[in-house]
């Protein structure tokens, strides 16, 4: 069974272009969460999709923004990139999209910003 | 919201001893604490869990405690070896659908 895949794996961009990650689940899986690993901040929750509805969403300006297609596949955009945005993004699919459910993350997608 | 703290931020320890790592959450509705493990170069893989109506779960070498009154969770990792180098996280949710607030990560260096 495939697990999480996310692209592209790295990527280099410049202050104040935009940026899309793309996030295929494990099939099967209808939550996609994402969230922001930085050195400083650790990991932080962005949003979570369900059912190509957004769900939850955390402290983070509206920069940052996502969707999810009927295929449960998710992409998640960042508009006027900061130099602050370099990070790894993550991307976790569940199955059961509750709250006591594991979370399975792919290997990231790594955003540096010059 | 929801906070959660973890110590320590690095531990180094000898192949064969134990590694402790504890946490503590704020809020006191937070229901279920998973520790997620991360390898250099991919993402974060879950352990072990817990729920907030169980104390204490074991699975081989790995055990996790939770005082709820407190707010204080724990891993425990017994018999130690340098595969079992990495970050960990906790963390904590206490929310509807899969948000989890977590700790700021423990790397591991278990030393053969």
């Amino acid at each position: 069974k495939a697990g999480v895949t996310q692209t592209p794996r790295y990527l280099i961009k410049t202050r104040g272009q935009q940026v899309t990650l793309s996030c295929s689940p494990i099939s099967g899986h209808r939550s996609v969460s994402w969230y922001q690993q930085t050195p400083g901040q650790g990991l932080q929750f962005l949003f979570e999709y369900f059912s190509e509805t957004q769900r939850n969403k955390g402290n983070f300006p509206g920069r940052f923004s996502g969707r999810q297609f009927s295929n449960s596949r998710s992409e998640m955009n960042v508009s006027t990139l900061e130099l602050g945005d370099s990070a790894l993004y993550l991307c976790a699919s569940s199955f059961t999209g509750s709250n006591t459910g594991e979370l399975f993350f792919g290997e990231g997608s790594r955003l540096t910003v010059l | 919201g929801e906070n959660v703290e973890q110590h320590p931020s690095t531990l180094s320890v000898q192949e064969g001893d134990s590694a402790v790592i504890k946490c503590t959450y704020s809020d006191s509705a937070s229901n279920y604490f998973p520790w997620y493990k991360q390898e250099l170069g991919k993402g974060p893989q879950l352990i072990i869990d817990i729920r907030s109506n169980v104390g204490e779960k074991k699975d081989q070498r790995i055990a996790v405690t939770l005082n709820k009154t407190a707010k204080h969770f724990s891993l425990h990792i017994t018999e130690t070896q340098p595969e079992d180098s990495a970050v960990y996280f906790c963390a904590a949710s206490s929310q509807a659908g899969t948000a989890l607030i977590f700790g700021k990560g423990t790397t591991l260096s278990v030393s053969s």
